[in-house]
């Protein structure tokens, strides 16, 4: 069965650097999403991105967050310069054909940052 | 906005016992209804989902059936395993911007003791 995959499975970076998450989402989908879970918390949508350009965005995805598909088959997260309150789970996400809410988003195992 | 109430956790049963899991919601529209199970380690699975009212998903013995007139999706299990002891997320699949985004509660742990 396809799956989203993520790497790396786990990062530790120093406060004040820069991280590169990334993802390969499902091949045939379209929507492309990024979530974060801090320690103990809920999962918080971050961004969506369709069609190369983000769809949405909330109020966590500042200035420091960015994403891009580099390629046909990347969609990365990065962090320009990491804060210690950026410690969390990022799961990427992605669905398939037209985006709208009937669509399951399937998750990849996500990648663990812990910022020093 | 989209918001999603489950009871916290901990969730500590014996083998065999009855599971349900409480979860409310609140959002404009008609939105989907989804479980995602997350076993210690590892990411988020969907474990089953409901796009209308009065829709049961079922899956793994699971289910849960899209409550309108409740705003209710709660989560329901006859007999749990060892193997079931997992954090369990109720969520929806809203619009937003003519796009979807998924709103997740706090998460309930399920610890199922032999």
């Amino acid at each position: 069965e396809p799956e989203v995959t993520q790497t790396p499975s786990h990062q530790v970076t120093q406060m004040g650097q820069e991280v590169i998450l990334r993802c390969v989402p499902i091949s045939n989908h379209l929507y492309f999403y990024w979530y974060r879970q801090i320690l103990g918390q809920k999962v918080e949508f971050l961004v969506s991105f369709y069609n190369n350009e983000i769809s949405e965005k909330s109020e966590i995805f500042d200035d420091q967050f960015s994403v891009e598909r580099p390629d046909g088959s990347n969609f990365t997260l990065k962090i320009r310069s990491t804060k210690l309150e950026d410690s969390a789970m990022y799961f990427c996400a992605s669905t398939g054909t037209s985006g709208g809410y009937r669509e399951t988003q399937y998750f990849g195992p996500g990648t663990r940052l812990l910022v020093l | 906005g989209d918001s999603v109430t489950q009871m916290e956790g901990p969730v500590t049963l014996s083998e065999e016992a009855f599971l349900t899991i409480n979860c409310t919601y609140t959002a404009t529209g008609y939105p989907s209804l989804f479980w995602y199970v997350q076993y210690p380690g590892e990411g988020l699975q969907l474990l089953l989902k409901a796009t209308k009212a009065d829709d049961k998903g079922s899956n793994k013995g699971f289910e849960a059936t899209y409550r309108k007139e409740t705003t209710s999706f709660h989560l329901e299990k006859g007999s749990v395993q060892v193997s079931d002891s997992a954090v369990y997320f109720c969520a929806l699949g809203g619009l937003s911007g003519g796009y979807q985004k998924v709103t997740f509660g706090i998460g309930t742990k399920l610890q199922v003791i032999p």
